[in-house]
């Protein structure tokens, strides 16, 4: 069964530090990649999502996220954290052509402190 | 915004009593989740369903039911409530064109 790593389980950061957050995923073929986040107390709401192309792809509120095929990795990068930025994140993959469940990653805690 | 409802919010209640977690959509979208969130596991799936006679097992089935009454909803039941199902469940919806699944506010259920 394909599974989905992430690796750090809670991030402390101050504010206008950079913020990367890794993503490892197990499935070898073609795969659609999400991250979603999740504010205290609210829903999940999608951050980015990678389907194909530009393997560099930009979300909302000055995320980034970069698809390294060789690596199985899609990790999710911001150059200045913001407090508003606390959440927890969750990476999620989906391989095309394998079912139609999309696997989520344990989550990240993030806390950045003002 | 996919405008995903789920009622009730919160809820409390003890082991062995029936509970009906309810989700709705305004959208239309054909396809509907249920999954529930422990901390550290992130989103198991528990049930999916493409249509009202289309419904599918996710990874963490037992112990739940589901039932699609209509396109707009996807009720999700646990028959004999254990303490080990206290979690938050999330229901979600998509269209069938983009695989991008929007999320309702979630349900905090404490099983004692």
């Amino acid at each position: 069964a394909q599974s989905v790593s992430q690796h750090n389980h809670h991030v402390i950061l101050s504010e206008a530090a950079s913020l990367e957050l890794g993503c490892n995923y197990s499935y070898g073929g073609t795969v659609n990649l999400f991250w979603y986040v999740q504010y205290p107390g609210q829903h999940l709401q999608l951050l980015l999502k990678y389907f194909s192309g530009d393997p560099l792809v930009k979300g909302i509120k000055g995320f980034e996220a970069e698809f390294i095929k060789s690596k199985f990795s899609f990790n999710l990068r911001k150059p200045s954290v913001q407090w508003s930025d606390t959440a927890e994140y969750f990476c999620a993959v989906k391989p095309l052509n394998a079912g139609n469940m999309l696997t989520f990653g344990g989550g990240t805690r993030l806390m950045v402190k003002p | 915004d996919a405008d995903v409802t789920q009622t009730p919010r919160n809820r409390i209640t003890k082991t062995g009593k029936r509970i009906m977690l309810e989700c709705s959509q305004t959208k239309g979208h054909d396809r509907m989740y249920w999954y529930r969130q422990d901390p550290g596991l992130g989103l198991q799936l528990i049930y999916y369903s493409f249509d009202v006679k289309d419904i599918n097992k996710g990874e963490i089935s037992d112990g739940y039911s589901v039932s699609r009454q209509a396109q707009a909803k996807f009720s999700l039941s646990l028959e004999s409530a254990i303490p080990n199902q206290t979690a938050l469940y999330f229901c979600a919806n998509r269209t069938g064109l983009l695989y991008e699944q929007y999320f309702g506010p979630g349900t905090r259920l404490t099983v004692t």
